[in-house]
């Protein structure tokens, strides 16, 4: 069974402090995915990595795959209280049979 | 294009009851995928369809649970016999073959 791990799970931190988020699995991934949740409302994907290494920007957020695609981070500068919500990595199995594994979730809270 | 639509949004429903829901995908997504959530954590994959083909349904859908896809567009979910256990958010989202996920609002469900 493929299984991602989160950490951490809870997050609470200031306006404008940097944080990473981590991704962790024992298992290959084809690819990753990031999603954001708030209440009440289904996830969004923010990006989706594919290649061992690769690194991708989406304005204040940066999201890396790692070289053995078994790990995925995102980091977030500057953080403003807009990013507060529930991150979710997913991955598609190495045999691509369509559904997505999700971890846990990180809760990130920013404070004003 | 409204994006994926789930009906209802909130469910309450006595033990016992029997409850379906709804979920209309982006017209253009052949795959469409049921997730159940609970507050905080990732949702848990419940089963999915490509077209009117349901590929794979996970051990967490006992007998009680049932889906259909007909025709390949909507799809619902229906929970026979409820448990105060079954109460979670019930997620559906659509894809394009191996594409991100577009996922609905949700439907909250309370077994009481």
């Amino acid at each position: 069974t493929q299984l991602l791990e989160q950490s951490p799970q809870f997050l609470s931190i200031q306006e404008g402090e940097n944080l990473t988020v981590y991704c962790n699995s024992s298992s290959v991934f084809s690819s990753l995915q990031w999603y954001r949740q708030e209440p009440g409302e289904g996830p969004v994907l923010l990006v989706t990595v594919v290649t061992g290494g690769e690194v991708k920007k989406l304005k204040r957020l940066t999201f890396q795959f790692g070289d053995a695609r078994k790990d995925s981070s995102l980091h977030i500068t500057a953080a403003q209280p807009g990013d507060t919500g529930l991150y979710l990595c997913a991955g598609h199995g190495s045999s691509n049979t369509g559904k997505l594994i999700f971890g846990q979730g990180t809760t990130l809270q920013v404070k004003p | 294009d409204t994006g994926v639509s789930q009906d209802p949004r909130h469910k309450i429903t006595k033990r016992g009851q029997n409850v379906t829901f709804r979920c209309d995908p982006i017209s253009e997504h052949n795959r469409l995928y049921w997730y159940r959530q609970t507050l905080g954590q990732g949702p848990e994959f419940l089963t999915y369809f490509q077209n009117e083909a349901q590929l794979e349904k996970s051990r967490l859908l006992s007998d009680r649970f049932s889906a259909e896809r007909p025709k390949g567009s909507f799809s619902t979910l229906e929970i026979q016999r409820t448990e105060q256990g079954d109460s979670a958010m019930y997620l559906c989202a659509s894809s394009f073959s191996g594409g991100g996920y577009t996922f609905g609002s949700g439907t909250r469900l309370t077994v009481v």
